[in-house]
């Protein structure tokens, strides 16, 4: 079955410290990839998306996500976080450009300020 | 502004009372879908719709209706809503299928005592 895993639950950082977040997902072909951002209390919205083309991928908020295809990866960076990127995150994959799209099930940064 | 609204944003219901959660977008969307977020599971897929007239089931459907009358309305209904449903609800839709960035609603909070 189609899957996405993100590897953090769980993670904390102070502020200007460097974040990455994992994001592998199962063997499926083709993939469209996605990375969305919740703050506290809002309704998801998009950080950044990849169909094709150049893997590296910028996206709203300074945040970047690199599409490494022989390891079924799209890990979202941004080099130095701010209190305001407490939030959580949801890596998100389309298959086969299939009409369903998978979610992780999410990690929540916290940012010390 | 282009949005997707939904109501009620808060509800709490009794087991086996039917209820029905409104979903309505203004940017003349194709794809509409429903998710579930429940804590350490993500996001995950109810059911969508491709067009009107044209809904199909997600990862979690049991439980649950929908319907697509027209294209700017996908009400999500529980015919007998149980505890297990109690979750946060999100409506999304998007310009076509799932290539394209998803707009996602305030969310509802539904409770079933």
């Amino acid at each position: 079955a189609q899957s996405v895993s993100q590897h953090n639950h769980h993670v904390i950082l102070s502020e200007a410290a460097s974040l990455e977040l994992g994001c592998n997902y199962s063997y499926g072909g083709t993939v469209n990839l996605f990375w969305y951002v919740q703050y506290p209390g809002q309704h998801l919205q998009l950080l950044l998306k990849y169909f094709s083309g150049d893997p590296l991928v910028k996206g709203i908020k300074g945040f970047e996500a690199e599409f490494i295809k022989s390891k079924f990866s799209f890990n979202l960076r941004k080099p130095s976080v701010q209190w305001s990127d407490t939030a959580e995150y949801f890596c998100a994959v389309n298959f086969n450009r299939d009409d369903k799209i998978i979610f992780g099930k999410g990690t929540r940064l916290h940012i010390l300020p | 502004e282009a949005q997707v609204t939904q109501n009620p944003r808060y509800l709490i219901t009794v087991t086996g009372k039917k209820l029905t959660v409104t979903c309505s977008q203004n940017m003349n969307h194709e794809y509409m879908s429903w998710y579930r977020q429940d804590p350490g599971l993500g996001l995950r897929q109810i059911y969508y719709s491709m067009n009107v007239e044209v809904t199909d089931k997600g990862d979690v459907p049991e439980g649950y209706k929908v319907s697509r009358k027209e294209k700017r309305n996908f009400p999500l209904i529980l015919e007998s809503p149980s505890p297990n449903q109690t979750s946060l609800y999100f409506c999304a839709s998007s310009l076509a299928r799932t290539t394209y960035e998803q707009y996602f609603g305030p969310g509802t909070r539904l409770t079933v005592t």
